[in-house]
């Protein structure tokens, strides 16, 4: 079965820094890997995906992501945080052949930009 | 703006009684998907309508049922409600029915008293 794990529930970092969250998961093959994005009292915003090929993928709003295979990683990156970045982050994945056809979600990290 | 849209946006009630929620997908998305987000349970899919038939079944209790419709809107039924069921619930949609790339609603809050 599928599973994902985002081992960080909170980051702190301040407007202008870099940014990595962590996301590891489970899966028997390559799965489709997928970050989320969600303000608050908001709904869920996809920022990202990876199905195949190149395995450095870019997203909206300056976040990238990298598919690590040997580490079972899909880490989404963002160069320099702007205060609006603030938000909870959730990595998903997907099952790719038959079988389920919904999203398992990791637990999701909240990230607080400071000024 | 997903395209996905979902009424009512809040909605409190008391334990014991029967809600719906109504969700409709993006034009031309033919599946739609129902998720909970609570904070002891995290993001967990429910169930799945692809073209009006029942696709896959998730962590859906008995209490709650789904249905899509022809237009391809979709409902949402919780009844018997318990304080536990306090949640944001999502509906997401996309075209096909592996569920590859889905764009979800805003969510109703749904608080039980």
């Amino acid at each position: 079965a599928q599973s994902v794990t985002q081992p960080d529930i909170h980051i702190t970092v301040s407007e202008g820094a870099s940014l990595e969250l962590r996301c590891n998961y489970s899966y028997g093959a390559t799965p489709y890997l997928f970050w989320y994005v969600q303000s608050p009292g908001q709904g869920l915003q996809l920022l990202l995906k990876y199905f195949s090929g190149d395995t450095l993928v870019q997203g909206i709003k300056g976040f990238e992501a990298e598919f690590k295979r040997s580490q079972s990683s899909f880490n989404l990156r963002k160069p320099s945080v702007h205060w609006s970045d603030a938000a909870e982050y959730f990595c998903a994945v997907g099952a790719r052949g038959t079988g389920a056809n919904n999203l398992f979600f990791g637990t999701g990290t909240r990230l607080t930009v400071i000024p | 703006d997903s395209g996905v849209t979902q009424t009512p946006k809040h909605l409190i009630t008391a334990t014991g009684q029967r809600v719906t929620l109504r969700c409709s997908p993006r034009s031309g998305d033919l599946s739609v998907y129902w998720y909970q987000q609570s904070l002891d349970q995290g993001l967990q899919f429910l169930i799945q309508y692809y073209n009006g038939e029942e696709r896959a079944k998730g962590n859906i209790l008995e209490r709650f049922s789904a249905q899509q419709f022809p237009d391809l809107h979709s409902e949402l039924n919780l009844s018997s409600l318990e304080l536990g069921d306090s949640a944001l619930y999502f509906c997401a949609s996309s075209v096909g029915d592996r569920g590859i790339e889905q764009y979800f609603g805003p969510g109703t809050r749904l608080t039980v008293t």
